[in-house]
């Protein structure tokens, strides 16, 4: 099946600093990439949509300036947490939607980035 | 490797009962979600077991046999609201989500 991967699996970094998390489509292409954040035992909140060469739609809330995303191939998409603090600490998750025929509202969920802010 | 078996698609009838089954391989385990989609939206949290036993919250229930590697997803009273797809995600020894490839559920009337 399809798989998507993040990386690094977790992070822990000093407050004021930036981290980038990967998040890559192993063996499948796709167009559409989410990225979540979520609490414990929470919902997924939807941060931004990206998709492949184009600017990502953020949601409302989320601060387009601190949360970068580039999605510069339909195999890799990046969240750039920029000047990092505490309350940014959480467990970040990304899932693509493949461009397949007949699989295109599939989304496939990576593992999770777990961010810890120092 | 690790690996999570749902079923893909499922149909049911308003009113009735369905059960969601979820099968687990993985590298230690931390809990057993479950979440709700609907097409376009983000997964809504549902369950959270880590214990065996049956946990009842309103229509739905979840079931958790660590032993067997196995979950089941209950849902009651069913109503067309309840269309969506469910995945099934296990945390393992790494505190890593290890996602079911979902099962779309369908309810008639």
């Amino acid at each position: 099946g399809a798989v998507v991967s993040q990386h690094p699996s977790w992070v822990i970094c000093k407050s004021g600093t930036s981290v980038k998390i990967e998040c890559r489509s192993l063996d499948f292409q796709a167009t559409t990439m989410f990225w979540y954040r979520q609490f414990p035992k929470q919902s997924l909140m939807l941060m931004a949509t990206s998709n492949e060469g184009s600017k990502a739609t953020y949601e409302q809330g989320v601060e387009k300036d601190k949360f970068l995303i580039n999605h510069a191939s339909l195999t890799l998409s990046t969240l750039t947490v920029t000047s990092a603090h505490p309350e940014d600490s959480s467990f970040y998750i990304c899932s693509a939607r493949a461009s397949l025929a007949g699989e295109s509202d599939t989304q496939y969920f990576g593992p999770g980035t777990r961010l810890t802010v120092l | 490797g690790q690996n999570i078996d749902q079923p893909t698609e499922m149909t049911a009838t308003e009113g009735a009962i369905v059960q969601i089954n979820c099968t687990y391989q993985t590298s230690g385990f931390n809990g057993l979600f479950w979440y709700q989609q609907h097409a376009g939206e983000a997964p809504t949290f549902l369950s959270y077991n880590v214990l065996d036993g049956l946990e009842e919250k309103g229509r739905f229930s979840s079931f958790l046999s660590r032993s067997k590697g196995y979950s089941y997803l209950l849902l009651k009273e069913l109503q067309m609201k309840d269309s969506a797809s469910y995945l099934c995600a296990v945390m393992d020894s790494n505190y890593q989500l290890i996602w079911g490839a979902g099962t779309k559920l369908i309810i008639k009337p």
